[in-house]
């Protein structure tokens, strides 16, 4: 597609709920990133995949955080139990470029999840 | 650890006015920095980069000057417009040691008419 893809754009999830969330990179895109966005910060990053393997998961704040690229396109960032400090906004970036290099990234609108 | 600080805001602006917004970085390494905008509504945009000291990114009139020296990367605009309200994110990446991107904590900017 012409840019990144997330779904669903609003989530609302009760304390303790599973939550799954999608991330359409743009076509051919070897690199794609899940950063957390908290109200009046800055985006933190959380995991990052070059195609279908996952080489950097060392800011998913919890072992109750999956994300997955079978593929090497679409990826889901999947949250189990979620608690309340689990809300924010959840973007996903990908980029043309793998390895080391990084010119920049193109974001998705991201999906704001609210834990009740 | 790696950081980037740049100003609080926000940043209130007359349409026409110069814009300065500072940021200073702290890196292990020589990193590549960035700046992204987010318009209301929508996600994260890059606006500029630079890869080495003394490169100017430049883009919609906005540009920043990479300072080794000052560890800076301060984005400018001549004459702001309406338009230009937005959150504005300064960023870093390191060439080595991981994939991630560091992020400021943002700052806002309202341009009136």
């Amino acid at each position: 597609g012409a840019g990144v893809s997330q779904s669903p754009r609003y989530k609302v999830a009760k304390r303790g709920q599973d939550v799954a969330l999608r991330c359409d990179p743009i076509s051919g895109h070897v690199s794609l990133f899940w950063y957390q966005q908290a109200l009046g910060q800055g985006p933190e990053f959380l995991t990052y995949f070059q195609n279908e393997a996952q080489l950097d998961k060392s800011g998913l704040p919890s072992d109750r955080f999956f994300a997955e690229r079978p593929e090497g396109s679409v990826s889901t960032l999947k949250i189990q139990r979620t608690q309340q400090e689990d809300s924010a906004v959840y973007l996903c970036a990908s980029s043309s470029t793998g390895g080391q290099l990084n010119y920049g990234y193109t974001f998705g609108s991201g999906t704001r999840l609210t834990v009740v | 650890g790696d950081s980037v600080t740049q100003m609080e805001g926000p940043v209130t602006l007359s349409e026409e006015a110069f814009l300065t917004i500072n940021c200073t970085y702290t890196a292990t390494g020589y990193p590549s920095l960035f700046w992204y905008v987010q318009y209301p509504g929508e996600g994260l945009q890059l606006l500029l980069k630079a890869t080495k000291a003394d490169d100017k990114g430049s883009n919609k009139g906005f540009e920043a000057t990479y300072r080794k020296e000052t560890t800076s990367f301060h984005l400018e605009k001549g004459s702001v417009q309406v338009s230009d309200s937005a959150v504005y994110f300064c960023a870093l990446s390191e060439r080595t040691g991981g994939f991630k991107t560091i992020f400021g904590a943002g700052t806002r900017l309202f341009v009136k008419a």
